[in-house]
């Protein structure tokens, strides 16, 4: 399985754009890289995937150089509700995601 | 739609005792099944996981154990309980490809 790298803590404020880059250096032909949101109490809730360039839906972007080797999870003016810990995993097909430690982002006022 | 039931939200139990954690799905058929443990201030480690009836696989060894009587039933059990058992159990069920995960509301265990 693909290890991930990403940072263990960021702080923003309020409107301002968060990028969380997630490094992959071995990850694999087939894999897919997978962004997931957990708030306190609660499971992970997906958040965004992708394969390669760029993917956007309504809540975030994801990055994903040529290479593959890191991803970046962009989220566009966040809000103190966007205060979480932000998983990034690489995996395919039936093969059981290992959750990482996370990124935890604090959003200020 | 697709559904995923966990029960208890909150349990308090003495060393030594049992466990039985339940979680079964709805809306969907032969999900791929999922236990995952959080500690306090930790990440998700994954417990077990099951791609089908009677198929489980273990990823810690422990005193734990999982068992999938039915296609969207999926049961952690243990038969003495330890004090670092104590954490937020999460079960999850993907369709296979990709891996998209969708999480139970957990069962937050202490184990006094």
């Amino acid at each position: 399985l693909a290890k991930t790298t990403q940072p263990i803590s960021m702080d923003s404020y309020e409107g301002q754009e968060v990028n969380i880059t997630c490094s992959h250096n071995n990850i694999a032909t087939n894999d897919y890289i997978t962004w997931y949101q957990q708030f306190p109490s609660q499971g992970p809730r997906f958040i965004i995937q992708g394969y390669k360039t760029k993917v956007t839906n309504e809540v975030a972007s994801l990055f994903i150089p040529a290479d593959r080797k890191s991803s970046t999870l962009s989220l566009p003016r966040v809000s103190l509700s966007d205060t979480a810990v932000y998983y990034c995993l690489v995996g395919v097909g039936n093969t059981p995601l290992v959750f990482g430690k996370g990124t935890r982002l604090s959003v200020i006022a | 739609s697709q559904t995923i039931h966990q029960w208890p939200a909150t349990l308090v139990q003495p060393v030594g005792s049992p466990l039985s954690l339940e979680c079964t799905v709805e809306g969907t058929s032969n999900p791929n099944l999922y236990w995952y443990r959080q500690a306090a201030g930790r990440g998700l480690q994954l417990l077990f996981y099951s791609v089908g009836i009677g198929q489980i696989s273990s990823e810690v060894p422990q005193n734990l154990s999982a068992s999938r009587p039915q296609d969207r039933q999926f049961i952690l059990s243990s038969k003495k309980l330890l004090l670092s058992d104590s954490g937020f159990y999460l079960c999850a069920w993907s369709t296979g490809a990709y891996e998209k995960l969708f999480f139970g509301s957990g069962t937050q265990l202490s184990v006094l």
